[in-house]
């Protein structure tokens, strides 16, 4: 089945402790991009990837960083948590730039 | 700075009953929209896309209108059922230069039974 899959699907975690998001996908997609979702802010763009070992930044990087090696491959690094990422994060990919993209079941992270 | 927003935040139909979801957009650059919809618990889903050189898209049930000259977006749902409910999402592609998709705060569709 295509499909995007993030894991973990819930994460609470406390201020300054180093996680990573991962973000799979089996459809050989070239570009993928990482979204938070927030009450009355909707969806944000973090950074997102045009091929492999291309990214660049969304409107909201500050405190992220992520990582193309492989295509399929597209992680979310938080080196420093803090609580004010406190929120739903989507990872997506889509065959190309400018074609419908194709959103995981999201991430629900907590920083205390 | 750029923007694409929605004119309602929720909105109310009755089962059976046709329903239209509006987007504005400010950036007159922007070449690709695409309406998505997300259910409770889900990430977004694709409905319809359209690009810049059409003014209409017909899909199943969905249709999308474009209005460039008043940079205005709408999606409509004909024959709405309790699947329906959901939140809905306009998007908008910059174009080649400014890879970036920018998403409305949603609507959030109800069906009344």
């Amino acid at each position: 089945e295509a499909q995007v899959t993030q894991n973990p699907r819930y994460l609470i975690t406390v201020t300054g402790k180093k996680l990573t998001v991962t973000c799979s996908q089996n459809m050989n997609h070239e570009y993928m991009s990482w979204y938070r979702q927030d009450p009355g802010l909707g969806l944000r763009q973090i950074y997102y990837s045009m091929n492999v070992e291309v990214t660049d930044k969304g409107d909201v990087p500050e405190g992220y960083k992520v990582s193309r090696k492989e295509k399929r491959n597209f992680p979310l690094i938080l080196e420093s948590p803090s609580p004010n990422q406190t929120s739903l994060y989507f990872c997506a990919s889509s065959l190309l730039y400018n074609s419908p993209l194709h959103f995981g079941n999201g991430t629900r992270l907590t920083v205390t | 700075g750029e923007s694409v927003g929605l004119h309602l935040p929720t909105l109310s139909v009755q089962e059976g009953d046709n329903s239209i979801i509006n987007c504005a957009y400010s950036n007159s650059a922007s070449d690709y929209f695409i309406w998505y919809k997300q259910e409770s618990g889900k990430g977004p889903q694709f409905i319809i896309d359209i690009r810049s050189n059409m003014d209409k898209r017909q899909g199943q049930r969905v249709t999308v209108l474009l209005n460039k000259t008043v940079k205005h977006l709408s999606l409509q749902i004909a024959a709405t059922q309790p699947g329906d409910s959901a939140v809905y999402f306009c998007a908008e592609y910059g174009n080649f230069g400014n890879e970036k998709l920018t998403f409305g705060t949603g609507t959030r569709l109800t069906i009344i039974p």
